[in-house]
This record gives C-alpha cells, sequence and structure tokens, in this order.
C-alpha cells in the first residue's frame, strides 16, 4: 500500500451534474497529481497542485478543477459531467525533489 | 500527440518464461522512466524506474533496459509467475522541480501468466 487515500471508491452520476472527489497524500508528499484512466488505456495526465496551487495542467477543459488544501490533500471537480467522463480517477502523491509518484486506489465515476 | 509508444498490446508467457515489453518515446527531454504494475481495481503500483544515464538497472526478477540514442526502453521479467498476470505500464517524464514531474503512460500491455 503507497498510503496514498481517495473516496468515494465508486461513484454514479448522471449527465449534467458536478462531482467531487477527494484525495489524501502520502504522509511527507506535498505534491498531488490527478489522472485520469479511461477503461483499457494508460492514464492521463489532469494536473497537479503544489502549495495549495495549480501547477501544470494536462488537455483537460476548464470544467475540470480542483484544490489543495494546508495539510495537502486535495480535490478534484468536474462540472457539467459528459458520458466520455467515465473513467477511473487516480490521484498520485510526491515531493518536488523527487520524481516518483505514488498512486491511489482510485475512484470509478460512471455517467449516465 | 503520442509521446510514448508501449508494445505489444496484450502478451502471453507461461511460467518461468521471460516477459519483454517495449516503449519508445519522442520528447529527447525526459529524464525519468518508470514502470508500472497495475491489477484490476487497483491504482498503479510502482515497480522499478530508470535514468537515461544508466543502460540496465535490475531489481530481483525485473529489469529494465534502456537504450538513449534509439530513444527506446524495456521492462524484462525474469522467471514470470502467474502472479505477474497484470497490466504493465511504461511512462516519462522530464522530471526535475520546473516540470512536476507530470508523467506520460504508454498505453499498456496486458501480460498473462499461464500456470
Amino acid at each position: 500500500e503507497t498510503g496514498v487515500t481517495q473516496s468515494p471508491t465508486h461513484l454514479i452520476k448522471t449527465r449534467g451534474q458536478q462531482v467531487t472527489l477527494r484525495c489524501s497524500s502520502q504522509s511527507g508528499h506535498n505534491t498531488v497529481s490527478w489522472y485520469q484512466q479511461a477503461l483499457g488505456q494508460g492514464p492521463q495526465f489532469i494536473f497537479q497542485y503544489y502549495r495549495e496551487e495549480e501547477n501544470g495542467r494536462g488537455n483537460f477543459p476548464p470544467r475540470f478543477s480542483g484544490l489543495q488544501f494546508p495539510n495537502y490533500s486535495s480535490e478534484l471537480n468536474v462540472n457539467a459531467l459528459e458520458l466520455d467522463d467515465s473513467a477511473l480517477y487516480l490521484c498520485a502523491s510526491s515531493t518536488q525533489t523527487q520524481d516518483t509518484q505514488y498512486f491511489g486506489p482510485g475512484t470509478r465515476l460512471t455517467v449516465l | 500527440q503520442q509521446q510514448v509508444k508501449q508494445s505489444p498490446q496484450s502478451l502471453i508467457v507461461q511460467k518461468g518464461g521471460i516477459s519483454i515489453i517495449n516503449c519508445a518515446y519522442e520528447n529527447t527531454a525526459f529524464d525519468y522512466f518508470p514502470w508500472y504494475q497495475q491489477f484490476p481495481g487497483k491504482g498503479p503500483a510502482l515497480l522499478i524506474a530508470i535514468r537515461p544515464d544508466v543502460s540496465e538497472k535490475k531489481e530481483g526478477r525485473f529489469t529494465i533496459s534502456f537504450n538513449k540514442s534509439a530513444k527506446q526502453f524495456s521492462l524484462h521479467i525474469m522467471d514470470s509467475q502467474p502472479g505477474d498476470s497484470a497490466t504493465y505500464f511504461c511512462a516519462a517524464s522530464l522530471g526535475g522541480e520546473t516540470s512536476g514531474s507530470r508523467l506520460t503512460f504508454g498505453e499498456g500491455t496486458q501480460l498473462t501468466v499461464n500456470p
């Protein structure tokens, strides 16, 4: 186990709704990255948070947003859900001085 | 733009055999290359990683071979076991404080080790 936790485990939403996913980083890690993994594909980088600010973003629209809190935990928010948002959402924690990222178990989001 | 290409998509190996998965990258600025193992319903778990100043790295039954001039790297699993059956992902990142270490993943290889 990596010590990275995510909640909830599973989530079912309908198109147009909003969702918030949560991640607690490994002890001592100050950086959280979020990835989207569609079925049968590799994870795609959404964005990263460091010192409570967004520190890099992948090719995702603005309706994907996030937060990082002083305890380094993080939230991923997705507005106006689309069917294609159905995926496993992974968070990974790390430090800014090391390249290794440790992943949580993910949140499986299904959009109907 | 797919910056990391992985092959094969699926691989079947007999117990005790060698599993070999290959990846090719495009961005010569990448300087950190990890391999992750993922079981169904789980998050990816780091297996082994390498930097371009080393041509080979071995940890237990897992070995990464790295060819900087060819922009290719591969994972070798020696003495493959049924418990190794999982999806394997190669990845690459720029590394360093300026990049934030965002990982670019390959498409994955579904490995099945038959008993």
